[in-house]
């Protein structure tokens, strides 16, 4: 069964850092990856997907790389801002499932 | 498409009551995931549907819990009878297939069962 990890738990940064989440997984058989941030009392929206047979993809300010070879996976955030306060949740698709980590709470401070 | 659509947001009910939540998955995914958060357990993955048919349930609490597919555009997860323990915001999403594509998330129906 797979087992996805994030860490840190939580992080706090001032504003304008660049800062990376990482994401860690235990089986490599995997269809894709993606990336969510949930705000509180809200869903999931989706961030990043990267597909097995790519190693980064890239929307604006965010980055995501994937390694499956080492089973892990960062979101990287350049120039953060408070309104990238919220949890990142990373997620693995495989066969017949979708698994995410515990998430990461990011606070941006003015 | 308005996205994936739950309803209803909120829900309130009494131990042993029966709940139904709903979903209508985004027009022409084939693909719907029902999930359920917690703070103490995360995002659990429940039950996964493939073009309406159940493909893996074994996340499936416990027989109180069921879940039906009748049609690509709907979808019910049903609690039967509720307790405590179920409290939770439980999550329907869709995808075009399981396998290589993005997955969108409704808003989650937040369930108190008292």
């Amino acid at each position: 069964k797979q087992e996805v990890t994030q860490i840190p738990a939580a992080l706090s940064v001032p504003e304008g850092e660049n800062l990376v989440l990482n994401c860690s997984f235990t089986d490599s058989a995997i269809y894709n990856l993606q990336w969510f941030r949930q705000d509180p009392g809200k869903g999931l929206t989706s961030l990043l997907l990267i597909q097995s047979s790519q190693r980064e993809q890239t929307s604006g300010r965010l980055n995501a790389s994937l390694d499956k070879s080492s089973g892990r996976s960062t979101l990287y955030i350049a120039a953060s801002q408070p309104g990238d306060s919220a949890t990142y949740l990373c997620a693995l698709t495989a066969n017949n499932d979708m698994r995410f980590g515990a998430g990461t709470r990011l606070t941006v401070k003015p | 498409d308005a996205g994936v659509i739950q309803s209803p947001r909120h829900e309130v009910t009494e131990m042993g009551q029966e709940v139904t939540l709903r979903c209508k998955p985004i027009s022409g995914h084939n693909s719907l995931f029902w999930y359920r958060q917690t703070m103490m357990r995360g995002l659990e993955l429940l039950i996964y549907f493939n073009n309406n048919v159940p493909i893996d349930d074994s996340g499936m609490p416990e027989d109180r819990f069921s879940a039906k597919m009748p049609n690509a555009s709907f979808s019910t997860l049903k609690i039967q009878p509720s307790e405590p323990r179920d409290s939770a915001v439980y999550f329907c999403a869709s995808s075009y297939t399981s396998r290589g594509t993005e997955a969108f998330f409704g808003q989650g129906t937040r369930l108190t069962v008292v």
